[in-house]
């Protein structure tokens, strides 16, 4: 089983959704997440971190379930602009730091 | 303004040449780190640094060195032994690494240099 996992769609969405990712994780001891966004050819840019009480950034609502051991990031009222591929970040646990990414969700917003 | 700064931003080689992949962050922070990634594929860890004169093996060291001589720089040296050296190479740094309690930093990257060996 892959440490972090994420479906890598494309989800394809008309301008106005909502749309959800998911991403799972087998390390039952990570201590901290994050989504990131990266665009065609470009470095990825942090999005949000994801808190156990669950946090929102404008139309960005970050959530963690650690009895399922899944983060999740919603998009309301989606833009053209959220075109892009979204990566969850999972640190920590077992005594390693290492930041581990999942291979990343494409999602395309269409007029 | 802080940051992370990668050079050049294109570089093409022929094969059986050494190169060298210059990253340098202002940021003041402690561990740093380069990955590699292909088209249509997750980043993947290479080498990283928690201190200067340390670095550690990622997942796929193979062909790579790196060394930690100043705290504000990190280069990379994908040698001839590497197989397929044409990708995406990202560096990026955060505050705090491992072992040193402290889980919550999230990575800033730079810009990336794309390498093309020929």
């Amino acid at each position: 089983r892959k440490e972090v996992e994420q479906d890598p769609g494309p989800f394809n969405v008309p301008e106005g959704a909502t749309v959800a990712f998911n991403c799972t994780y087998s390390n039952s001891a990570s201590q901290s997440f994050f989504w990131y966004r990266q665009d065609c050819r470009k470095e990825p840019k942090l999005l949000m971190s994801v808190y156990s009480s669950g946090n929102e950034d404008g139309r960005f609502t970050a959530q963690l379930n650690r009895a399922s051991q899944y983060i999740s990031l919603l998009i309301r009222d989606s833009k053209l602009s959220d075109s892009a591929t979204y990566l969850c970040v999972v640190n920590g646990g077992g005594g390693s730091y290492i930041p581990t990414f999942g291979r990343g969700t494409s999602l395309i917003v269409h007029p | 303004d802080g940051g992370i700064t990668q050079s050049p931003k294109y570089l093409f080689r022929k094969e059986g040449q050494n190169v060298t992949l210059s990253c340098e962050q202002n940021l003041n922070h402690d561990a740093m780190y380069w990955y590699r990634q292909d088209p249509g594929q997750g980043l993947r860890l290479i080498y990283y640094s928690q201190i200067v004169n340390d670095f550690q093996k990622g997942d796929i060291a193979e062909g790579y060195s790196v060394s930690r001589e100043k705290k504000e720089s990190f280069p990379l040296t994908v040698t001839s032994a590497q197989k397929n050296p044409t990708a995406f190479y990202l560096c990026a740094s955060s505050t705090r690494g491992p072992g040193q309690n402290s889980y919550n930093s999230p990575l800033h990257f730079g810009n990336g240099t794309r390498l093309t060996v020929t």
